[in-house]
């Protein structure tokens, strides 16, 4: 398996622009995280679904921020319109919990608003 | 704020030697405590966990220490080599919920 795919891997964009990053969970997973690394913050969750329903949404930051998984293959996080503070690593996970806890991470999308 | 406190911030150690990172939490609640390694550049990837019915848990070089009553667990990197250069998460969840309370994190650096 390919593992979890994030695209793109750099973005760099200007404020108040849309930004949306996308991922590829393992197949066969039924859960998917988004969460968001800064070095003020650390590691923190945003959102995770649940067979393509999403279960908590606490940490999504404000109201632009969205997310969405339209199918088992495929989620969007987008952030409109975007603002310097989002500059961060956004990572993708995801986990089969019938075999175990375990969180497979993707590579992360580094976002810089400028 | 973080439900999961993790030291120290980085430390550095001579290759052989023994990284010792701490963690400490408050919810009695959280049953399920794994750790993280990240190397620069990618995700964060799951190293060993243990459940709180055991007190330590090894695999290979690496060990989690967990004390129930202190509410406390460490994870020990026996003979360190320059390849354990990265930065170490401890974790903890609920048993049903699915939600991982990241520490903030610890960059270790083996030196040769």
């Amino acid at each position: 398996d390919a593992g979890v795919i994030q695209s793109p891997r750099h973005e760099v964009t200007e404020m108040g622009q849309e930004v949306t990053l996308r991922c590829k969970p393992i197949s066969g997973h039924d859960y998917l995280f988004w969460y968001r690394q800064t070095m003020m913050r650390g590691l923190e969750l945003l959102i995770y679904f649940n067979n393509n329903v999403p279960i908590d949404d606490s940490g999504m930051p404000e109201d632009r921020f969205s997310a969405k998984m339209p199918n088992a293959s495929f989620s969007t996080l987008k952030i409109q319109p975007s603002e310097p503070r989002d500059s961060a690593v956004y990572f993708c996970a995801s986990s089969d919990r019938k075999s175990s806890y375990e969180q497979y991470f993707g590579p992360g999308t580094r976002l810089t608003v400028t | 704020q973080q439900q999961v406190k993790q030291s120290p911030q980085s430390l550095i150690v001579q290759k052989g030697g023994i990284s010792i990172i701490n963690c400490a939490y408050e919810n009695t609640a959280f049953d399920y405590f794994p750790w993280y390694q990240q190397f620069p550049g990618k995700g964060p990837a799951l190293l060993i966990a243990i459940r709180p019915d055991v007190s330590e848990k090894k695999e290979g070089r690496f060990t989690i220490s967990f004390n129930k009553s202190a509410k406390q667990f460490s994870l020990h990197i026996m003979d360190s080599q320059p390849g354990d250069s990265a930065t170490y998460f401890c974790a903890a969840s609920i048993g049903n919920d699915y939600k991982l309370s990241f520490g903030a994190g610890t960059t270790v650096t083996v030196r040769a």
